[in-house]
């Protein structure tokens, strides 16, 4: 069975920094994705980004990038430029590319992002 | 599109009593699927489907039973609510196959006394 892991429940960045949250996860698989999801006060789970694993060219979405290493099978998250608005959960998430697993996705424990003014 | 829709937002049981949450989804998605959020722990699959008619279990599906009658619908009973219970539960639906997004819910907050 997969497993994710946030090593970080708290994180903290002052406005208009960066900050990297950590992610790592376990697989035998050689085909999957992984996503980062947001998780603000509203409690609506929101996709930040996505990455295939086949892809050796990191994703990016405006001033969320991340940092894939699959040989150390590391997924980090950067947020550049931080806003008020990025304080929330994070939760970096597993899928397996086998279509036996269905889209079964395998979540960490989650980090909490403070933004401070 | 409404997306994927919950009902109720919060709901109080005492130990015993049976309930239904409701999903639905007007997305057209084939795959849908219940988690269940606990502080430290992050969101874990109870049950999920692939199509009407086809469910199957997730991580932690005792205590719960689903059924797919329809493409929209995913509706999860809890049979006889325990205070292990006690939870947030989303439903989220996708696309079959590939990074396809999943969209979740809003969330049912649950308590169980």
């Amino acid at each position: 069975a997969q497993t994710v892991t946030q090593s970080q429940p708290e994180m903290s960045v002052q406005e208009a920094e960066t900050v990297t949250l950590s992610c790592t996860y376990d697989t035998s698989e050689s085909d999957y994705y992984l996503f980062w999801y947001k998780q603000p006060p509203s409690r609506q789970m929101i996709l930040v980004i996505r990455q295939e694993a086949y892809k050796q060219q990191n994703a990016t979405e405006n001033r969320f990038s991340v940092n894939f290493q699959k040989a150390a099978k590391s997924f980090s998250l950067k947020i550049s430029d931080s806003q008020l608005g990025d304080a929330a959960m994070y939760f970096c998430a597993y899928r397996s590319g086998l279509e036996t697993s269905g889209s079964r996705l395998t979540f960490g424990e989650g980090t909490q992002l403070t933004v401070n003014p | 599109n409404a997306g994927v829709t919950q009902t109720p937002k919060f709901q109080v049981l005492k130990t015993g009593q049976s309930m239904t949450l409701q999903c639905a989804q007007d997305m057209n998605h084939e795959y849908m699927s219940w988690y269940r959020q606990d502080p430290g722990m992050g969101l874990r699959l109870i049950h999920y489907s692939v199509g009407a008619g086809i469910t199957d279990q997730g991580e932690v599906p005792n205590g719960y039973n689903v059924s797919r009658s329809t493409t929209e619908d995913f509706p999860l009973r809890l049979l006889s609510a325990a205070p292990s219970q006690t939870s947030v539960y989303f439903c989220a639906s996708s696309y079959f196959g590939g990074p396809n997004e999943q969209y979740f819910g809003p969330g049912t907050r649950l308590t169980v006394t």
